[in-house]
């Protein structure tokens, strides 16, 4: 079963400069989730679709942050303006649900895009 | 206090040792509980789920999870340098969403 894929890996970009990234979950995986993960720290959950609804979005900054999952399927991620503190890894996950106990299954996650804004 | 708390470490185990890290959590109606390890700049990688009182073993690894205390436990024995890592406890509240601690760090040292 391949795996939760991301692109681009890596990204260098100057402040004020647009971004995007894209993730392609798990096949069958109802529910994706874009974190930010600064270093240091957990990830933060930036939003959360099931399936092309949004779930939880209320860690987006949305003057600059949008996302979209057309076909509830693959997803994008994007960042404009962008400022020095989005300097993050930017990581996709994937849930089948529901899950044991009645939430989210177990999420997998994708290798990430790490994002410099100079 | 926060959702999900973590010690960030580093906590310094020699090799063939059983390491222990610790996650407290505070919404009581949490049901979900897992545990991720994160290589240096890679993505996280799901190690153990538990959703039930007690312990959950597989292989090195045993998650124990005490509902009444909330807290929930990682053990690794016979340590490995390989195991050398930033764990992260994840815990799924009420809200049915992720939330994640800051993660402890392991150092294995030979």
């Amino acid at each position: 079963e391949a795996g939760v894929a991301q692109s681009p890996r890596y990204k260098i970009i100057e402040k004020r400069q647009s971004v995007a990234f894209w993730c392609n979950p798990i096949s069958g995986h109802a529910t994706l989730y874009w974190y930010q993960q600064i270093l240091g720290q957990g990830p933060k959950l930036l939003i959360q679709f099931q399936n092309n609804g949004v779930v939880d979005d209320s860690q987006l900054p949305k003057d600059r942050f949008s996302a979209e999952r057309l076909k509830g399927v693959d997803s994008t991620l994007k960042i404009q303006p962008a400022k020095l503190e989005d300097s993050a890894v930017y990581l996709c996950a994937s849930t089948k649900s529901p899950g044991l106990a009645g939430g989210p299954g177990e999420q997998f996650f994708g290798p990430g895009t790490r994002l410099t804004v100079l | 206090q926060k959702e999900v708390e973590q010690n960030s470490g580093p906590l310094s185990v020699p090799e063939g040792a059983i390491a222990s890290l610790n996650c407290t959590y505070s919404d009581r109606v949490s049901q979900s509980f897992f545990w991720y390890r994160q290589y240096s700049g890679k993505s996280p990688e799901l190690i153990m789920s538990i959703y039930s009182n007690g312990d959950k073993e597989d292989g090195r690894f045993t998650a124990q999870l005490n509902k009444a205390s909330q807290y929930v436990s990682l053990l690794i024995r016979d340590s490995q340098p390989s195991d050398s890592a930033t764990y992260l406890c994840a815990v799924i509240p009420g809200t049915y969403k992720y939330i994640f601690g800051t993660g402890t760090r392991l150092k294995v040292l030979a």
